[in-house]
């Protein structure tokens, strides 16, 4: 059974950088079948699609946050990260890591297992 | 961009009640949207892809259906444990949910 598993602090002062991990059990993250990435979900935006990886370094960011952000990869610990820099309080959300699916065309992706989620609020 | 449209934000029915839920699309997405129902405190379920196929393990009176931009999702007997709020997520361009719609016990 996969699992995914996030982890990071709950708190981020304004401008500072958001920073997240998603362990990965029951398989394996170097997988050619699947990519991996963030969603987070706000009151204010809903559901919102951040970024997706592949294990070999290709990513995709949603133009809405690109400049900011990083997704990377560790293969030997069966993890991926996210990095969200110059946080504002918008940026407050939970942030959820799961699978991707490739869908329409390479950058195009579902969702088929998530982590539980993790909320992040940014606050001074 | 895209947008995704969604009705109704609410919708109040019974247990063994058929519903259905709509999700319109402001350009062509072709089949690329998914449906996931999202529970209080819950990461979201997948539970159908490429408007129609339902993905493995969700019950068979989950349904997905397409007509031009506008997308269907239907229960066809509502059981207790399917009162949750479902999205649809278009993959055509990016990825783009819609707003949700809340399914609560009338």
């Amino acid at each position: 059974q996969l699992l995914l598993q996030e982890s990071g602090p709950g708190l981020v002062k304004p401008s500072e950088t958001l920073s997240l991990s998603c362990a990965v059990s029951g398989g394996s993250i170097s997988s050619s079948r699947y990519y991996w990435g963030w969603v987070r979900q706000s009151p204010r935006k809903g559901l919102e699609w951040i970024g997706s990886m592949f294990y070999s370094g290709i990513t995709y960011y949603n133009p809405s946050v690109k400049s900011r952000v990083t997704i990377s990869v560790d293969k030997s610990k069966n993890q991926f990260s996210l990095r969200l820099t110059s946080v504002t309080a918008a940026d407050t959300a939970v942030f959820y890591c799961a699978r991707h699916r490739v869908g329409a065309t390479l950058g195009t992706f579902f969702f088929d297992n998530w982590g539980q989620g993790t909320l992040v609020t940014v606050s001074s | 961009d895209i947008q995704m449209t969604q009705s109704p934000s609410t919708l109040s029915a019974s247990v063994g009640d058929r519903v259905t839920i709509t999700c319109r699309a402001s350009q062509s997405i072709s089949s690329w949207l998914a449906w996931y129902q999202q529970k209080p405190g819950k990461a979201p379920r997948l539970l159908i892809y490429k408007a129609s196929i339902l993905e493995t393990g969700v019950p068979s009176r989950f349904s997905g259906s397409r007509s031009g931009t506008e997308f269907t999702l239907t229960i066809s007997s509502l059981q207790p444990d399917d009162f949750a709020t479902y999205y649809c997520q278009q993959y055509n361009s990016y990825s783009v949910f819609g707003q949700g719609t809340r399914l609560e016990i009338k």
